[in-house]
């Protein structure tokens, strides 16, 4: 089973409230990644994690947070959303660093 | 500096035609990885690449590690490849990959 599994499909949130998206994969794989994707943009690194190590973007550093308690889960967490939080954030796996990565559907986040 | 640069920016062609889309990157490649943008915003992977050549049906990628480029064929091209096409690289001066900004095709009847 390759699939990535992205929880929920979509969210719709206020401003100032936190957000929390989950992503799984049973690959066993090492490396969890999670994108922003907005509307006529390329997706954009937030942060990932290589086994329980966690590296962030320095531009995003103080916006995103993540946990991975088990090598199958991930989560993205936001302490207090803005309406520039709106976008599809995108979740991947791979097996190590440089090798093909497995994209899950996407959680469609609305801040209002 | 940009380190993906992916061209051109949009393409229209008519049914039929052929496309060449184009990724050209600064430094060695660890990883490179094509992508088709579905209009919700999921990705559908079309090639893992990192070097030569790789075929499927109408499609075709080629990676050429010494001239830092990899370039995605879309032959006799129909209305169903209309979107955007984004590659993945991780170069070796990174440590996860990242996209270059998009080649939006159209595909017209």
């Amino acid at each position: 089973d390759t699939t990535v599994k992205q929880n929920p499909r979509y969210k719709l949130a206020r401003v100032g409230k936190p957000v929390n998206l989950i992503c799984s994969q049973t690959m066993n794989h090492d490396t969890m990644y999670w994108y922003q994707k907005k509307p006529n943009q390329a997706p954009k690194l937030l942060l990932f994690y290589y086994d329980k190590i966690l590296n962030r973007e320095a531009d995003t550093f103080e916006k995103f947070q993540s946990s991975r308690p088990n090598n199958s889960f991930c989560s993205l967490y936001i302490g207090s959303a803005g309406l520039e939080y709106s976008a599809m954030y995108l979740c991947a796996s791979s097996s190590y660093w440089g090798v093909e990565q497995y994209f899950g559907p996407g959680t469609r986040l609305t801040v209002l | 500096g940009q380190q993906v640069q992916q061209s051109p920016a949009s393409l229209v062609l008519q049914e039929g035609e052929n496309a060449e889309l184009q990724c050209n990157f600064s430094t060695s490649l660890n990883s490179m990885q094509w992508f088709y943008q579905r209009p919700g915003g999921s990705l559908v992977s079309l090639f893992y690449n990192p070097s030569g050549t790789k075929h499927s049906g109408r499609l075709t990628s080629t990676t050429v590690i010494k001239e830092r480029r990899s370039s995605l064929h879309i032959s006799s091209s129909q209305t169903t490849d209309s979107g955007t096409y984004l590659c993945a690289l991780e170069l070796d001066n990174n440590n996860a990959p990242r996209f270059g900004a998009g080649t939006k095709l159209s595909v017209k009847p």
